[in-house]
């Protein structure tokens, strides 16, 4: 059974520091998708990392994948304060539509 | 173009009550699938429906069930409530197969 954990569970940073978050997950998979929740609202897509060594960014976020590692980051450069939320990393069963997500990692970036 | 969308936003239940939650995917999309979101946990996959039939299916009993319409929209029933039923249900649409999935802003389900 595919089991995905996220670490660190909580994070409080201060603004224009950088840290990263880790995804592992069990078993092979096909692709790897990263989300930011705000509390009480729905999933917004921030990445999603289909082969080995991909890398995406968008602003301060920048995600990875090492497909051999089974392992996902998400590294935050210089936070800023509308960067707290939870972020989740999900990932599919190979084969398979359904997703299996991390328990989440609530950020929360302090002036 | 509307995005995913899901009513009621918010309902509250009692006990051994039956609910309906409706989702009406994103334009253009076909597959729609449905996660329950415990607080302070991330979503777990409940099942899966294309073509009006539900392909795949997370671990939830069968008190959980849905249907999907011609038109791509999709119903989650749940007879018998829990106290622990009590979640964010969240509705997630795609193409089928396709990589990238939406998803709705949500149901707040409470049951008392």
């Amino acid at each position: 059974e595919l089991k995905v954990e996220q670490n660190p569970l909580f994070l409080s940073m201060q603004e224009g520091k950088n840290y990263t978050i880790y995804c592992n997950y069990s078993t092979t998979s096909d692709r790897l998708y990263w989300y930011r929740q705000d509390p009480g609202k729905s999933l917004e897509s921030l990445f999603v990392l289909l082969s080995n060594g991909a890398v995406k960014q968008e602003g301060r976020l920048m995600a990875s994948l090492d497909t051999k590692a089974r392992l996902s980051t998400l590294h935050i450069t210089a936070a800023v304060h509308d960067l707290s939320a939870t972020y989740f990393c999900a990932v599919n069963q190979g084969g398979s539509e359904k997703l299996v997500f991390g328990k989440g990692t609530k950020l929360t970036v302090n002036p | 173009d509307a995005g995913v969308t899901q009513s009621p936003t918010h309902l509250i239940k009692t006990r051994g009550q039956q609910v309906t939650l409706r989702c009406s995917p994103k334009s253009g999309h076909d597959t729609v699938s449905w996660y329950q979101q415990a607080l302070g946990q991330g979503p777990q996959f409940i099942f899966q429906y294309y073509e009006e039939e539900e392909r795949q299916r997370g671990n939830f009993p069968d008190r959980f069930s849905g249907h999907q319409f011609p038109n791509y929209s999709s119903e989650l029933n749940v007879n018998a409530l829990l106290l622990g039923d009590s979640a964010l249900y969240l509705c997630a649409s795609s193409l089928f197969r396709q990589i990238e999935a939406f998803f709705g802003q949500g149901t707040r389900l409470t049951v008392v």
